[in-house]
Parts: C-alpha cells; structure tokens; sequence
C-alpha cells in the first residue's frame, strides 16, 4: 500500500536551517509528482509548491520562493524539502502528498523555531 | 488565483443529523475537487475526489456533488467518529488551493 513516511519533529533556532524527508513507499516513485504543504497551529492547509519527482523540477507557491528548496532522491524514493534562515513564523506542520491530484499524505513533521 | 469560498467555518451537529458543506470556487473546476477530513492531531484524508468519487475504503455516508462552480460535501448521518475539519482542494489549477476549512464538533 501506499505510503509516506516524514522525518521527526525538529526544534531549530531562528537563522538556522532544516532539511525534511518524505519516504514514498508501495508505488513507482517517480510516476507521481510530490508536493509540499504547510499547517501553522491553529491554521488550515495553504499549499507550498511541488516538484516533478521525475525530471527534479520544482515548482514555489507565491510565498515560497527563496527560502524553501524541495529536492529528490529517486534511488531511495525520498523527497526532500529545505528551509533556510528560519524564522518563527515558519513554525508549523510540514506535510508531503503524493500527486497533481493530492490523493496521499504523510503524517507530517512539527517544526518548531524559538530562541 | 483559483480563490474557494468554504462555508461555514464551524458548525455543530448531533449524532445521526446530515450535515452540508459548500466549496464556492472563482472560476470552472472541471470537477478537479477533492474533499478531506483531518482529525485532531492527523493528517488529511482523502474522503471525495473528482467532486462526487467516494475514495476507497470511505463510508458511503459521505458524499460530494457539484453544481456549475458550486461544491457540496454530505454526511448523510454524523457519527462520533466524524469530529474533524473538513477542506475541499481544487487542483484544476496552480497554485493548489484550499478552502479555510470547516471544524465539525457534536452538539
């Protein structure tokens, strides 16, 4: 069955940076796009962008251009996403779907950034 | 933009009642619009897609319909188990994007 798997929770300083995972498991990783999706607390869903698992390609919300960087591994069916200079507002909820469609999710990494 | 209008942004409900959400969306979705629930503390689930499709494994008590650009999501009878917050999604377009979401308690 199909599955996605996220890294643990992180707690980071502002300024630092954070690299997520996703582990896609149970399909042909490279068949379906990935995206991205962030929850601040409290919040509802707003979609960051997707990368083409296939070509690498990605594509930035409004918003998230600069500071986040989504990235893949094909030989391990991992996507990643990178978030530089991390200030507290980007405190939230990570999330990883699977496809144009967002049919999958993985269970979500809590980043949390304090001093 | 792609903007969807959802409403309301909470109601309360009894067991066995039916309860109606709407999705208003700016422009034609083509019925590219998912419905999910997220649970306290879960991440989404997909309960519609395509507007009306019952995803694999959802009680049939949830249903979606649409109407030109107007979107409806049905549970027919509330259980317990349907405390959530519901969104609809449209993936006609980019960027993706969300309705603010419908937090569903019992009365």
């Amino acid at each position: 069955q199909v599955q996605l798997v996220q890294s643990g929770s992180v707690l980071k300083r502002p300024g630092a940076s954070v690299r997520l995972s996703c582990k896609a498991s149970g399909y042909d990783f490279t068949t379906y796009a990935m995206n991205w999706v962030r929850q601040a607390p409290g919040q509802g869903l707003e979609w960051m962008g997707w990368i083409n698992t296939n070509s690498g390609n990605p594509m930035y919300a409004q918003g998230f251009a600069g500071r986040f960087a989504f990235s893949v591994d094909n030989s391990v069916s991992t996507a990643y996403l990178q978030i530089t200079s991390l200030k507290d507002e980007d405190t939230a909820i990570y999330y990883c779907a699977r496809d144009r469609v967002i049919d999958f999710w993985g269970q979500g990494t809590l980043v949390t950034v304090s001093s | 933009d792609i903007q969807m209008t959802q409403s309301p942004s909470s109601l309360s409900a009894s067991v066995g009642d039916r309860v109606t959400i709407t999705c208003q969306a700016s422009q034609g979705l083509n019925s590219d619009l998912n419905w999910y629930q997220q649970r306290p503390g879960e991440a989404p689930r997909l309960l519609i897609y395509a507007a009306s499709n019952l995803e694999t494994g959802v009680p049939s008590r949830f249903t979606g319909s649409e109407s030109g650009t107007h979107f409806t999501f049905t549970i027919s009878s509330l259980q317990p188990e349907d405390v959530a917050t519901y969104y609809c999604l449209q993936y006609r377009d980019y960027p993706r994007t969300f309705g603010q979401g419908t937090r569903l308690d019992l009365k």
